[in-house]
């Protein structure tokens, strides 16, 4: 999980106050992401880049954006937070390698949405 | 979208078994990961698999990229007890395939000492 860093790693929020999950890689790479992850379900895509300026959304993106000003960072903001959105979210980032790609994780937010 | 089928769901085992586990799809990947995830942590990348019938090991754990590209397999050897954790497959979706992966639904992995 090196050089994924997320923050914070704990958050309580009540329902209709906005938030921001920070997430910053120092690998260079192009491609970030960002995952929630649910009971009894494999993680799945909220929004993700393939270059500052680019975004684009994933399998669940409603109630939720993201921007990449840089390449290092790709911030998720949570509009106005609602119960549904309790979760475990992990930011990710990978590089094209020629022959695959591999992603790599932060170690995820817990964010408790009361 | 595209969806994994990971199974089994859940298995209970004794130190020293060993452990098999699987994923399938009804879309061709071209590659293949296999993650580890331990309580409280990020997944963790195990192994990664780019040829269709590729086998690769990683220590105790081994992994097959099935023919049809429609499915792979992840061995451990001789478990221990911190093999303990959630196992997930995953790939790559839509056309930049780095950028984004879609994971099957784990496999809790519990190892009695």
């Amino acid at each position: 999980n090196a050089g994924v860093t997320q923050t914070p790693k704990f958050q309580v929020l009540k329902t209709g106050q906005s938030m921001t999950l920070q997430c910053a890689q120092d690998m260079n790479h192009e491609y970030m992401s960002w995952y929630r992850q649910d009971p009894g379900m494999g993680l799945r895509l909220i929004h993700y880049s393939v270059g500052a300026g680019i975004t684009d959304q994933g399998e669940v993106p409603n109630g939720y954006n993201v921007s990449r000003s840089t390449t290092e960072d790709f911030p998720l903001r949570l509009l106005s937070a609602a119960p549904s959105q309790t979760s475990v979210y992990f930011c990710a980032s990978s590089y094209f390698t020629g022959s695959g790609n591999t992603i790599y994780f932060g170690e995820g937010s817990w964010l408790t949405v009361v | 979208g595209q969806q994994l089928n990971q199974s089994p769901q859940s298995m209970f085992i004794q130190e020293g078994e060993d452990v098999s586990m699987n994923c399938t799809s009804s879309s061709i990947f071209n590659t293949w990961l296999w993650y580890k995830q331990d309580p409280g942590e990020g997944p963790v990348l195990l192994i990664a698999l780019y040829k269709a019938g590729e086998l690769t090991s990683n220590g105790r754990l081994t992994a097959q990229f099935g023919i049809t590209r429609k499915d792979s397999f992840l061995n451990i050897s001789a478990s221990i007890p911190s093999d303990v954790g959630i196992y997930f497959c995953a790939g790559p979706v839509g056309e930049t395939s780095g950028s984004r992966l879609t994971f099957g639904e784990g496999t809790q992995l519990t190892v009695n000492p």
